[in-house]
């Protein structure tokens, strides 16, 4: 099973700021097995990137991926008010398709 | 317009077998790349990823979980169903289904692009 490890668990940052979140693997895989999400309290999760760098439909530029093998990176470039949420990542790699145990984005 | 929406008890009691029910339009089963899984959320935790079942009728399974879960489609329906036996209270969580895509313009990816908007389930007795 592919363990994902995401840090850091809590991120503390002001709306304008860069936030970069870390998502780890304990094996390597295809990139193009790597999905970003991210979660408000209450709401489902929502897809932000695919493949590990591609943006779903409707994701705002600020938001971009990047990574390959073991180690990925969501970056929100500047952050919006509503981008205050957690954030998970996925992987295809082999199953079980597991998920990463979340990184909490908070406002400072 | 793709919708899913998951449906079934919102309490059931240790030992018993729940079954949810995902209900989906906008998309087939039958088509090739498609696949709908399910993924669990305990109160204030991680989400959790249960089972997947493909267009062709491949299934997959976490391998935790995997003596307790059966996953079957209905296409006819759109609909797919999860059962789960001998439930417990730890298995108290919000449930959601997901579309899951294969492939994009003929280059292969694995995501989750479309979810249902989530059932709690609560195991008391």
């Amino acid at each position: 099973e592919i363990v994902l490890t995401q840090s850091p668990g809590t991120l503390s940052l002001s709306p304008g700021e860069r936030a970069t979140l870390s998502c780890r693997a304990s094996q390597s895989f295809s990139s193009s097995y790597l999905a970003w999400y991210q979660q408000k309290p209450g709401q489902a999760p929502r897809l932000l990137i695919y493949g590990a760098s591609s943006r779903a439909t409707g994701i705002p530029d600020r938001f971009s991926g990047s990574g390959s093998g073991t180690d990925f990176t969501l970056t929100i470039s500047r952050l919006e008010p509503e981008d205050f949420a957690v954030y998970y990542c996925q992987q295809y790699g082999d199953s079980p398709y597991t998920f990463g145990q979340g990184t909490k984005l908070e406002i400072k | 317009q793709i919708t899913l929406k998951e449906s079934g008890p919102t309490l059931v009691k240790p030992t018993q077998t729940l079954t949810l029910t995902c209900t989906f339009s906008g998309f087939s089963l039958s088509t090739s790349g498609v696949g709908v899984g399910w993924i669990r959320q305990p109160p204030g935790k991680a989400l959790e990823w249960l089972a997947l079942v493909y267009w062709d009728d491949d299934k997959r399974y976490s391998p935790s979980l995997k003596s307790s879960l059966t996953i079957t489609k209905d296409t006819s329906k759109n609909q797919v169903v999860l059962t789960m036996t001998n439930m417990d209270p730890v298995d108290t969580a919000t449930y959601y289904c997901a579309r899951l895509i294969t492939m994009v313009r003929g280059v292969r990816f694995k995501f989750l692009d479309y979810w249902g908007q989530g059932t709690l389930v609560t195991v008391s007795s």
